[in-house]
């Protein structure tokens, strides 16, 4: 079965700095990867995604994700926080059954950018 | 539509009552899904369609939980009896068919069930 781990449940940064935040995940086939990101009471926006092909993706918002199938890992990068970026951020994984695909969802990274 | 229509956006239940919540996707898109997003956690699968056909229930927490397609389109999700338990957010989503689309998410319904 299909997992996604994300390390740090709360991630605070200053505006300006890099923001780098964690997921790993397990999957006994090619995974498909999606980064989402929340904004309170609204509903999930894709950030980027990863199907095949590049390993570095690149997304909205300045947003960037590198696949390393070695590490198992799919982590999100900005090279500049901004105020704007603060926002729960998701990670996922979805594997295609031949039926249907499911996503598996993280428990979440809360970004706090500070002045 | 342009995106993925959720009614209502916030719903009070007593408990014991029953509730019906409506997913209209993005207009063409095979591909429905439920999902269950309790308070701080990240949204957990509740059950998929494509087009009318639902061939996965297995994330629906119990028997009174309920979700129909009949025309392929709009979607409702019923939940019958409520328990405190029941109150989350429920977020639908769509995509052309494969997960190689990316998943539109609607707003969702956060349900409090007092």
């Amino acid at each position: 079965a299909q997992s996604v781990t994300q390390l740090g449940s709360h991630v605070s940064v200053s505006e300006g700095a890099l923001v780098l935040l964690r997921c790993n995940y397990s999957s006994s086939v090619p995974p498909y990867l999606f980064w989402y990101v929340q904004y309170p009471n609204q509903g999930l926006q894709l950030l980027l995604k990863y199907t095949t092909g590049a390993t570095l993706v690149k997304g909205i918002n300045g947003f960037e994700a590198e696949f390393k199938k070695s590490e198992t890992s799919f982590h999100l990068t900005k090279p500049s926080a901004h105020m704007s970026d603060a926002a729960e951020y998701f990670c996922a994984v979805s594997e295609w059954t031949g039926t249907a695909s499911k996503l598996t969802f993280g428990t979440g990274t809360r970004l706090q950018v500070t002045l | 539509g342009a995106g993925v229509s959720q009614s209502p956006r916030y719903k009070v239940a007593k408990r014991g009552q029953d509730v019906a919540l409506r997913c209209d996707p993005i207009s063409g898109h095979v591909s429905l899904f439920w999902y269950q997003q309790a308070l701080g956690q990240g949204p957990e699968f509740l059950t998929y369609f494509q087009n009318e056909a639902q061939l996965d229930k297995s994330g629906l927490p119990s028997d009174r939980f309920f979700a129909e397609r009949p025309e392929g389109s709009v979607s409702t999700l019923k939940i019958q009896r409520t328990q405190q338990e029941d109150s989350a957010v429920y977020l639908c989503a769509s995509n052309p068919l494969r997960e190689y689309y990316g998943y539109t998410f609607g707003s969702g319904t956060r349900l409090t069930v007092v």
